[in-house]
């Protein structure tokens, strides 16, 4: 079992709609959580940081987190074509190490 | 405004040949990762440091890998010999532990090709 799981994509939603990219871990003992957003031919960057149960909003973004679930999504409200990329989660496991998934490729189309 | 660098941005070599790539962390950063990115492994942990000093490579290969920082402003990543399966882009990403969730700021990687 792959310690942190995505699913690859393509998700595809229409301009304006909520996309919802999920992830889970298996590392019960994960401390905190990231989403990195790479778009093609480019680094990742990091959009949003969750450590404790429940939401965190950060303008469109809403990161959610499930500890006991070991589960962790990220929401994307009014989304944009600029949305479209592929997403990473990541999950540090201690001493500031980070595992990532795969990712999951979004697609918004107009 | 603050970010990693990395040079160089592309590098085309022939296999056996030596190839180093360097990493300038975000001032202040005390924390640096070598990461290597392909299509089928997705983003891979090689090695990092802290306060310059080695803590895991243990997703390097020794026999051809080596991570140093000789000094807080500079991390290098060299494999030698070069072989064509070493292909990806690599990327370098600094962090510090003052902050809360060790989040991690990566550079714009270097795309390198063996041949």
């Amino acid at each position: 079992q792959k310690e942190v799981e995505q699913n690859s994509g393509p998700l595809s939603v229409p301009e304006g709609a909520i996309a919802s990219l999920n992830c889970t871990y298996s590392d019960r003992g994960s401390q905190s959580f990231f989403w990195y957003r790479q778009y093609s031919g480019k680094s990742p960057e990091l959009i949003m940081f969750i450590y404790s149960n429940g939401d965190k909003e950060d303008g469109r973004f809403t990161a959610q987190l499930n500890k006991a679930s070991q589960y962790v999504s990220l929401l994307i409200r009014d989304s944009q074509p600029s949305d479209s990329a592929t997403y990473l989660c990541a999950v540090n496991t201690g001493f500031q190490k980070l595992v990532f998934g795969t990712g999951t490729r979004l697609l918004v189309s107009p | 405004d603050a970010r990693v660098t990395q040079t160089p941005r592309h590098k085309v070599t022939e296999m056996g040949q030596e190839v180093t790539m360097r990493c300038q962390p975000i001032l202040g950063h005390n924390t640096v990762f070598w990461y290597r990115q392909t299509m089928m492994q997705g983003l891979e942990l090689l090695a990092y440091f802290r306060n310059r000093a080695p803590l895991d490579d243990s997703g390097m290969p020794k026999d051809r890998f080596s991570a140093e920082m000789p000094d807080a402003t500079l991390a290098t990543l060299k494999i030698q010999p070069s072989e064509p399966r070493d292909s990806a882009v690599y990327f370098c990403a600094s962090g510090s532990p003052v902050v809360a969730a060790y989040e991690q700021y990566f550079g714009p990687g270097t795309r390198l090709t063996v041949t």
